[in-house]
């Protein structure tokens, strides 16, 4: 299988405090994909970074990519009770179609006010 | 992005019965998407909606449990067929323009299927 690994899965910190999600793959990608998703309705993308960028932001959100160890970060700084979310990765694997994502198996996140 | 809907957003269907959810979107799209998650897992794609011609299913899936449409470029419906307990999931639809392997996906609201 191709599927992505986040760990944890689950994490619960308090209001203000910094929450990183990690993501491991395992085949070489076109691009790495983070999205949120609230309370089993649908995905929002967050950001999305290329296999060929190490680093990225948007606005409270920072994302790292490591080709060599197959894994990426999602850095939320200044969390809020807004951000309780369940938080997945999602790749697309070079060498196959250019648009089918592999999605991992997500980390719930808790904001506790 | 596009705004992107689904009807219905949820629903509770008897054992053996077929549902048909549509997804809607505001603008021409290239790809569309139909994509399962059940209860407590992650995202898995059932199939690429391809329109005026049959769908691509991913392994796992096939056409006659579940039939995809896609007569234009702003529409697709998904239909579960002989429903069992065992597809009570989420249905999300997802779009995207095909500009490169950059791209990015963009999901619909999602349908919450109960089988009883």
């Amino acid at each position: 299988s191709q599927q992505g690994e986040e760990d944890p899965q689950a994490l619960s910190i308090q209001e203000g405090e910094n929450a990183t999600m990690n993501c491991s793959y395992k085949t070489s990608i076109n691009n790495l994909q983070w999205y949120r998703q609230n309370s089993g309705r649908g995905l929002v993308h967050l950001i999305l970074i290329r296999s060929n960028e190490r680093e990225k932001h948007s606005g409270r959100l920072r994302v790292t990519l490591d080709t060599s160890k197959k894994s990426s970060s999602l850095l939320i700084t200044a969390s809020r009770a807004a951000d309780t979310a369940s938080y997945f990765c999602a790749t697309v694997y070079s060498g196959g179609s250019n648009y089918k994502l592999t999605f991992g198996k997500g980390t719930l996140l808790t904001v506790n006010p | 992005s596009a705004v992107i809907s689904q009807k219905p957003s949820r629903d509770i269907c008897q054992r053996g019965t077929s549902l048909t959810i549509q997804c809607q979107v505001d603008s021409q799209v290239t790809m569309m998407f139909w994509y399962r998650q059940q209860p407590g897992q992650s995202l898995t794609l059932i199939a690429t909606a391809n329109q005026g011609s049959e769908a691509t299913y991913e392994s796992g899936f096939v056409i006659d449990k579940f039939p995809i449409s896609r007569p234009n470029l702003t529409f697709s419906t998904l239909t579960v067929s002989n429903m069992s307990p065992e597809d009570s999931s989420i249905y999300l639809c997802s779009v995207e323009w095909d500009r490169g392997p950059w791209d990015e996906q963009f999901f619909g609201p999602g349908t919450r299927l109960t089988v009883l």
